[in-house]
């Protein structure tokens, strides 16, 4: 079974420009997560998508991030403009379902992308 | 709102010494408890789990027990090995996943 898929690896911009990462969950799974992970620091939920429906975006920094699952499959985050703080490792996730009858499913992680602003 | 509260590190431990890495929590309603695991240069791993109180989660020797009456979910590791060094991240999840800050565990022969 493939697991969750993300690209880039790595990625080096400047404050102020625009960065997309992306995100293949593993297939069956209808959940997927955005986390970002700061050095030093646990992972920090972004948004979740339940198929293609936002689920919770409560820590989403609306006004620089965005995020879209269109076909309920893959999705994309993006950073617009960047700021030097979003520099962090940014995590996808996806899980069967959110929650299920005996507790939560469990999450799989991809590999996630480090982003360097500098 | 929910939390969790993880010991801090780093740990060094001699190999086949006894672990113990404290986690407490606070959540709304009954959380499920999670322990995932970071190897050097790779993603987070689900290590173990435990989905109501008193279930004991285990898995390659670790082991947490669910505590709901302590609000814990501390994981156990009888004899650490040299592969055991990673940050282990303890993450309740109630309404959303709650990761503690991660602790550092250095196993040295």
């Amino acid at each position: 079974e493939a697991g969750v898929a993300q690209s880039p690896r790595y990625k080096i911009i400047e404050k102020r420009q625009s960065v997309a990462f992306w995100c293949n969950p593993i297939s069956g799974h209808a959940t997927l997560y955005w986390y970002q992970q700061i050095l030093g620091q646990g992972p920090k939920l972004l948004i979740q998508f339940q198929n293609n429906g936002v689920v919770d975006d409560s820590q989403l920094p609306k006004d620089r991030f965005s995020a879209e699952r269109l076909k309920g499959v893959d999705s994309t985050l993006k950073i617009q403009p960047a700021k030097l703080e979003d520099s962090a490792v940014y995590l996808c996730a996806s899980s069967l379902l959110a929650r299920g009858r005996f507790g939560s499913y469990e999450q799989y992680f991809g590999p996630g992308t480090r982003l360097t602003v500098t | 709102g929910d939390s969790v509260t993880q010991m801090e590190g780093p740990v060094t431990l001699s190999e086949e010494a006894f672990l113990t890495i404290n986690c407490t929590y606070t959540a709304t309603g009954y959380p499920s408890l999670f322990w995932y695991v970071q190897y050097p240069g790779e993603g987070l791993q689900l290590l173990l789990k435990a989905t109501k109180a008193d279930d004991k989660g285990s898995n390659k020797g670790f082991e947490a027990t669910y505590r709901k009456e302590t609000t814990s979910f501390h994981l156990e590791k009888g004899s650490v090995q040299v592969s055991d060094s990673a940050v282990y991240f303890c993450a309740p999840r109630g309404n959303q996943f709650y990761f503690g800050t991660g602790t550092s565990l250095t196993v040295i022969p």
